[in-house]
């Protein structure tokens, strides 16, 4: 049970360059998010999607795009990077245990990104 | 505006010592609020989830507590060890915001041995 992964580890980009982060999750959630985390600012939902097939904007979503691919995965992808998106991005999934009302996000590793 | 805050950034106790990090809202109407570990260049852990209903949880030396009506929580760390040494951030689950977190920019706490 890998819980929640992603890939890269580390990019290095020039400005304008696009990519996409993958993250997947094998614990069978429904919802799952992006977050990113910069210095003095915490973390930050970027987008998020409640099920598969649906997405909807969090804090801040200029810049990029998302796509809830099928339940297991969910990808991030900054169509023309800029020097303001250097940050570490963290790919979460919830769990909703029924009957107990508890109610945890698992975290991946993040990716660490710079653009130049 | 929905904001959570954490006070202080950062905290240095020596080892042993019994220590509490706070963590404040500006909103009541909280659907729950959680405690998360990061370790450096790691992903965040979770610690401990009180729903609305709840005045605290515990998990073995972890204990917190959340004051709806003061718009604060508290982790209380009994008997801090080196292994401690982490980022602790709270997140708060808004009753209006569906699933969605709003982050503190967490305290950063070192346990001296």
């Amino acid at each position: 049970n890998a819980g929640v992964t992603q890939t890269p580890k580390f990019q290095v980009l020039k400005t304008g360059q696009s990519m996409t982060l993958q993250c997947a999750q094998d614990m069978n959630h429904n919802s799952m998010y992006w977050y990113r985390q910069d210095p003095g600012m915490g973390l930050r939902l970027i987008y998020y999607s409640a099920s598969e097939g649906t997405t909807d904007k969090g804090e801040v979503p200029n810049g990029y795009n998302v796509s809830r691919l099928n339940k297991r995965e969910f990808s991030l992808r900054l169509e023309s990077a800029a020097p303001s998106q250097t940050s570490v991005y963290f790919c979460a999934s919830r769990s909703r245990t029924s009957g107990v009302r508890t109610d945890t996000q698992y975290f991946g590793p993040g990716t660490r990104l710079t653009v130049l | 505006k929905q904001e959570v805050t954490q006070i202080p950034a950062a905290l240095s106790v020596p080892e042993g010592e019994n220590l509490v990090l706070n963590c404040s809202f500006t909103d009541s109407a909280i659907y729950n609020l959680q405690w998360f570990r990061q370790d450096p260049g790691k992903g965040l852990t979770s610690l401990l989830l009180i729903q609305s209903s709840q005045r605290e949880q515990t998990s073995g030396r972890l204990n917190a507590s959340l004051d709806k009506s003061s718009g604060r929580s508290t982790l209380y760390i009994a008997a801090s060890q080196p292994g401690d040494s982490a980022t602790y951030l709270c997140a708060v689950r808004w009753e209006t915001s569906g699933s969605r977190l709003t982050f503190g920019e967490g305290t950063q706490l070192t346990v001296n041995p």
